[in-house]
């Protein structure tokens, strides 16, 4: 399987509850990122764990990394409507001259009102 | 909020047409990326590239595909003849800073290419 692959694939919760998504990876990261996909449209960075960290929060985002066991996870907290989208992981590749940033599959979240 | 312009935002082309995607990437940035995504899979990689040349690229990117910075604004991904398989949506993204730092990417909205 590729760098970066988020389980489940596809999350369906009422407003008002928690979301918590899953990546895995699989070489060694200097940092981990998590982005979101509003339908149709471009990728926004979310956050950024660093891989001497454990735990990072924003606003209503909790993230969490674990290198021994090389998996990351997301929870969105008090999730609304407008939460609603894809989430992808994101690793820079280990290559020293390397320069790219690769996304797992992702995962779909529907917020019902 | 500075941000990443790609036009334009949907193409239509005939099989075997050339295909010229155009990004303004952020003024100041200095890496620059495109990645692609075929409807509801994963966001792929294609190519970076900075200081006027490739720095990595995937190997979904062969001949067919290149990339200019024509000018000091313009980031373009040409497509010489585009095949049924290309369609998908072509995301440009810049970032400050490359290589596996805390570097976060700035994605445009994508371009939509139909290949007909």
């Amino acid at each position: 399987s590729q760098q970066g692959e988020e389980d489940p694939q596809a999350l369906s919760i009422q407003e008002g509850e928690n979301a918590t998504m899953n990546c895995s990876y699989k070489t060694s990261i200097n940092n981990l990122q998590w982005y979101r996909q509003n339908s149709g449209r471009g990728l926004v960075h979310l956050i950024l764990i660093r891989s001497n960290e454990r735990e990072k929060h924003s606003g209503r985002l909790r993230v969490t990394l674990d290198t021994s066991k090389k998996s990351s996870s997301l929870l969105i907290t008090a999730s609304r409507a407008a939460d609603t989208a894809s989430y992808f992981c994101a690793t820079w590749s280990a290559k020293a001259a390397g320069n790219k940033l690769t996304f797992g599959g992702g995962t779909r979240v529907l917020v019902k009102p | 909020e500075p941000e990443v312009t790609q036009t334009p935002s949907h193409q239509v082309t005939q099989m075997g047409q050339e295909v010229i995607l155009r990004c303004v990437p952020i003024s100041n940035h200095l890496y620059f990326y495109w990645y692609r995504q075929i409807l509801g899979q994963k966001v792929e990689f294609l190519v970076s590239f900075y200081n006027n040349e490739i720095s990595e690229k995937s190997e979904i990117f062969d001949d067919q595909f290149s990339v200019e910075r024509p000018d000091g604004s313009n980031f373009t991904l040409k497509i010489r003849s585009t095949k049924l398989e290309d369609s998908a949506m072509y995301f440009c993204a810049s970032s400050k800073t490359g290589g596996p730092g805390a570097n976060v990417l700035t994605f445009g909205a994508g371009s939509r290419l139909t290949v007909l």
